[in-house]
């Protein structure tokens, strides 16, 4: 089945620096990735997310950028703001086949912003 | 707008008890998924409907089943409950199409004492 690693596990910034999650997965038919915040006992929040066909996605302060030949993508925020300190997770999703859509989730980055 | 509605959002329950959970998707979402996630853990995939149809299976024990029914909504029925199925219990939405979005509800948080 489907594998996503992601790095860092934690990240702490400083108001206003950027900030880069990275994860990788291993079935090269994954075709859809979504990102999600999720603040402590608060349900996922879907933030973005990119499918295969597309190399890059932004929104606002947000974007998400995907290598199919590699198997990784990648969250980038930017002007960072205290209220971006969250976990944040990497998915990938596979559909078709016998696969409807399941997300295999990574492990989770501890984002905190420094005033 | 409407979203994943979760109840209970509390469940307290002793060891080899039953218990079930209930999930009501955005309207007009006709796919339900459920994930099961532990302290400090990513969520896990444990089953998914498709109109009415179980769609996919993941990590879900024997010990627990699911249906989707007429209305979309969906129950998680877990029986002989052990300490380790201590978890949140999220349920997700989607619109018709594995590459629509999946929204969460607010969980369940299931205790087993």
């Amino acid at each position: 089945g489907e594998n996503v690693e992601q790095h860092p596990s934690t990240l702490s910034v400083q108001e206003g620096d950027s900030a880069v999650i990275k994860c990788t997965y291993s079935d090269s038919a994954s075709n859809y990735f979504p990102w999600y915040k999720q603040e402590l006992g608060k349900r996922p929040q879907l933030i973005i997310d990119i499918r295969s066909n597309v190399g890059e996605k932004k929104d606002q302060r947000i974007a998400v950028t995907l290598n199919k030949t590699a198997k990784h993508f990648s969250l980038h925020i930017t002007e960072t703001q205290p209220e971006d300190s969250a976990v944040y997770f990497c998915a990938a999703s596979l559909a078709g086949g016998t696969s409807y859509g399941k997300l295999t989730f990574g492990q989770g980055t501890i984002l905190t912003v420094h005033p | 707008a409407a979203g994943v509605i979760q109840s209970p959002r509390h469940l307290i329950k002793e060891k080899r008890e039953t218990a079930t959970l209930k999930c009501y998707p955005i309207p007009r979402h006709d796919t339900v998924y459920w994930y099961q996630q532990g302290p400090g853990q990513d969520p896990q995939f444990l089953i998914s409907f498709y109109e009415k149809m179980q769609s996919d299976k993941g990590s879900i024990p024997d010990r627990f089943s699911a249906q989707q029914f007429s209305d979309y909504h969906s129950e998680l029925n877990m029986s002989s409950l052990e300490l380790g199925d201590s978890a949140l219990y999220f349920c997700a939405s989607s619109r018709s199409g594995p590459l629509y979005e999946q929204y969460f509800g607010p969980g369940t948080r299931l205790t087993v004492t």
